[in-house]
């Protein structure tokens, strides 16, 4: 079945060491998004990428980054994790054009010790 | 900018009885609306969307929403909910941003189905 994969499903990382979080797709979706998702809250938008046009959100900290090699894969960097990145992180595709649907992965929770 | 408001955080109800769980949208000229469900350590699944046409939606696993324009809502209902249907339920608009389309979600209702 066609979906969106994201490894691993859980990600212990030290406060300050590099972490990386990666989603794939085999839908073929040229949108790709990330979210980050905290504790009985809403999902909210990191960024997202239109084939390889990246579109960060105005209120994302520098500290997030991301990579897209291919129209299959994307990365989360978060280069210096502090306490208050402990959350889950959603990967989402997207068709463009006429469809409005975005499909989820099944997240990843990371914890920061 | 378009938002969406979840009028109730928490939602407690008993097994078979019916539900509605309550979501208004800020007017616009064309709205897409939708309704995701999260199941603990979970994504989100899509539950139904409305884009146009009839205002009375359905999706699986008996749920059904209606759109409202002249009220602005799109309430989530399901006439005899199960143990199962205990998630969190999302009320998302689409909206234009940078490149594409992205969801704007409200803040969530906790559905807990009691037995």
């Amino acid at each position: 079945d066609a979906m969106v994969i994201q490894n691993p499903r859980y990600q212990v990382t030290q406060f300050g060491k590099p972490v990386t979080l990666s989603c794939s797709q085999t839908l073929n979706h040229n949108v790709m998004y990330w979210y980050q998702q905290k504790s009985s809250q809403a999902p909210k938008l990191l960024f997202h990428y239109y084939d390889k046009d990246f579109n960060n959100e105005a209120d994302t900290p520098d500290n997030f980054q991301s990579r897209r090699p291919n129209t299959s894969f994307c990365f989360l960097d978060i280069r210096s994790p502090g306490l208050g990145d402990a959350a889950m992180y959603l990967c989402a595709t997207k068709e463009q054009g006429t469809s409005h649907e975005q499909y989820f992965g099944p997240g990843t929770r990371l914890t920061v010790t | 900018a378009q938002s969406v408001t979840q009028l109730d955080s928490q939602v407690p109800v008993f097994e078979e009885a019916p539900v509605e769980l309550r979501c208004n949208y800020s007017s616009s000229v064309s709205v897409y609306l939708f309704w995701y469900v999260q199941y603990p350590n979970q994504g989100l699944q899509l539950l139904l969307k409305y884009l146009s046409g009839s205002t009375l939606v359905k999706g699986i696993n008996g749920f059904e929403a209606e759109f409202n324009k002249s009220q602005t809502s799109f309430h989530l209902r399901k006439p005899s909910v199960h143990i199962s249907d205990t998630a969190e339920y999302f009320c998302a608009v689409s909206v234009i941003s940078g490149s594409a389309r992205q969801l704007t979600f409200g803040s969530g209702t906790q559905l807990t189905v009691l037995p």
